[in-house]
C-alpha cells in the first residue's frame, strides 16, 4: 500500500468554524508534511513531522495547527481562517526525511467563506 | 536553500523524446536533485533523484552535469499522460542542517504534449 489518504477531499468553511483535515498512511514511514497549494502556483511546504515531533514549522500562522496523534496520521486543525486561505492543502510522507522519493495524497481542497 | 531554474513551458509530441533542464549554480555538496510532477488534478508525484551520477528508472532518465550544476529530465517517448507540471528540486540531506528534511517546489515546467 503505497497511499496516502486525506479526507475529506472538499471542504467548505466559515471564517468562524473550526475544522479539521486528516491524512494517514500505512507505510511506515516517519516523515509527515503539510503543504499548501494555490492555484497555478508551486506547492508551499508549511510543516514537517519527523517520528511525531514537529520539526519545521514554516512561520504558519497560528490559525493552522498540526498534530500528529500517532505515526501513521496527520491532522490539520483549522480555526478563524480568512478567504485568502482558500487552497488545496497536501500532505506527503516519506522515510525519515531521507532523499528517497516523497508520497502525495490528492489533497483536500478548502474553500472558505 | 539552493534554488533551481526552469523554463515556464515547453511542448512536445507524442512518442517523442522530452528534455525538461534545470539550473541550480548554488548546488551544494549535500543536495540531492530530485524530479517530482503533478498531473492536473492530483497530488506530486515522484519520477526521480540523483546526487552525482546520471540515473534511469521506469519512467524516466536523469542527467547530472559534471559540475552538478544543471541536469535533464528526459522522457524517453513522452505520452499525452506525461502532460503535468515538471518540478525540480534539491533537498538538503545534511542533517542538522536548516533546510535538512525540507522538500520545497520551484516554479516548474508546464509540459504539453500533443497527439
Amino acid at each position: 500500500d503505497t497511499e496516502v489518504t486525506q479526507t475529506p477531499k472538499h471542504l467548505v468553511m466559515g471564517m468562524t468554524n473550526k475544522k479539521s483535515l486528516k491524512c494517514e498512511q500505512h507505510m511506515g514511514h516517519r516523515a509527515m508534511y503539510w503543504y499548501k497549494q494555490k492555484a497555478k502556483k508551486p506547492p508551499e511546504l508549511m510543516f514537517v513531522y519527523s517520528y511525531e515531533k514537529l520539526s519545521i514549522n514554516e512561520s504558519v500562522p497560528s490559525r493552522f495547527s498540526p498534530e500528529c496523534p500517532n505515526s501513521s496520521l496527520l491532522n490539520l486543525h483549522l480555526h478563524a481562517l480568512q478567504p485568502e486561505d482558500s487552497a488545496l492543502y497536501l500532505c506527503a510522507s516519506s522515510q525519515e526525511r531521507d532523499p528517497t522519493e516523497a508520497f502525495f495524497g490528492q489533497g483536500t481542497r478548502l474553500t472558505v467563506v | 536553500d539552493a534554488k533551481t531554474t526552469q523554463p515556464n513551458s515547453m511542448e512536445s509530441n507524442e512518442e517523442e523524446p522530452v528534455h525538461l533542464p534545470c539550473n541550480h549554480s548554488t548546488i551544494s555538496g549535500t543536495d540531492y536533485i530530485h524530479w517530482y510532477r503533478q498531473l492536473p488534478s492530483q497530488g506530486p508525484e515522484y519520477v526521480i533523484h540523483g546526487l552525482t551520477s546520471n540515473v534511469n528508472n521506469r519512467m524516466a532518465s536523469l542527467a547530472i552535469a559534471e559540475d552538478r550544476k544543471s541536469s535533464t529530465l528526459i522522457l524517453h517517448r513522452a505520452t499525452l499522460r506525461d502532460a503535468a507540471v515538471y518540478y525540480c528540486i534539491l533537498r538538503d540531506v545534511r542533517a542538522g542542517g536548516t533546510s535538512y528534511g525540507k522538500l520545497t517546489f520551484g516554479q516548474g515546467t508546464i509540459l504539453t504534449v500533443h497527439p
